[in-house]
């Protein structure tokens, strides 16, 4: 049952555009990630917020920004997209304590396509 | 660098047969996990299995961890059609709580 939701699910943009992508989590947890998947199906951490606070910041490019109003939502703006932006882009969220806080609740992913 | 790893890029196997996924991995951990992604969809947890376990079952799947050889393995029984996915080993070693993915297996169980 999904309870991470991801819009859009596919971003078709030009080089150079920005974009925006949405996440939010219904589960009430307080940690959300963003993780980047690419053609081989590598995924890698982006970026962790605790309760709307950065707590990870992977090396990526500035022009990624994470954007967080509540411990709910995590959203992430990409400033003027490269090519090798071209990904999904997954969001998770994961629970604070109890006998599941290492278990990551991923949504389903935004796809995005830089022509 | 990837700090986990699975094995084998691809599996394939016939439905009702067993099949098993490798998992090698670099550093201290506090726990490693077992996801599969199925096609369209982001990763879902399969298995969690501690530093301190050495065997974990849910169902047909059961995980194992090898702390003195960093490795884990996930065995699937009776495979079904359904079971067709890209299956992840994900490590965790407490701090600043940021899991690492392995590249994946991707399995095929044909009917």
């Amino acid at each position: 049952e999904t309870a991470v939701f991801q819009t859009p699910n596919y971003h078709v943009t030009q080089v150079g555009n920005e974009v925006s992508f949405n996440c939010k989590q219904t589960l009430g947890h307080d940690t959300m990630y963003w993780y980047k998947q690419d053609s081989k199906k590598l995924l890698k951490i982006m970026f962790s917020y605790n309760n709307k606070q950065l707590i990870v910041n992977e090396t990526v490019p500035r022009r990624f920004s994470p954007q967080s109003s509540d411990k709910a939502h995590l959203n992430l703006r990409i400033k003027s997209v490269e090519p090798e932006d071209s990904a999904v882009y997954l969001c998770a969220s994961r629970p604070t304590g109890g006998t599941s806080a290492e278990t990551l609740y991923f949504g389903s992913g935004t796809r995005l396509t830089v022509l | 660098s990837q700090l986990a790893e699975e094995n084998s890029w691809a599996l394939s196997v016939h439905e009702g047969e067993s099949v098993t996924v490798n998992c090698s991995y670099k550093t201290s951990i506090t726990a490693l996990q077992w996801y599969r992604q199925k096609s369209g969809k982001g990763p879902a947890q399969l298995i969690l299995i501690r530093s301190n376990e050495r065997e974990k079952r849910n169902g047909r799947l059961r995980a194992t961890l090898d702390t003195s050889s960093q490795s884990s393995s996930l065995s699937i029984t009776a495979t079904r059609c359904e079971d067709t996915a890209v299956y992840f080993c994900a490590t965790s070693s407490g701090g600043n709580y940021k899991p690492t993915f392995g590249k994946g297996t991707s399995l095929v169980v044909h009917p």
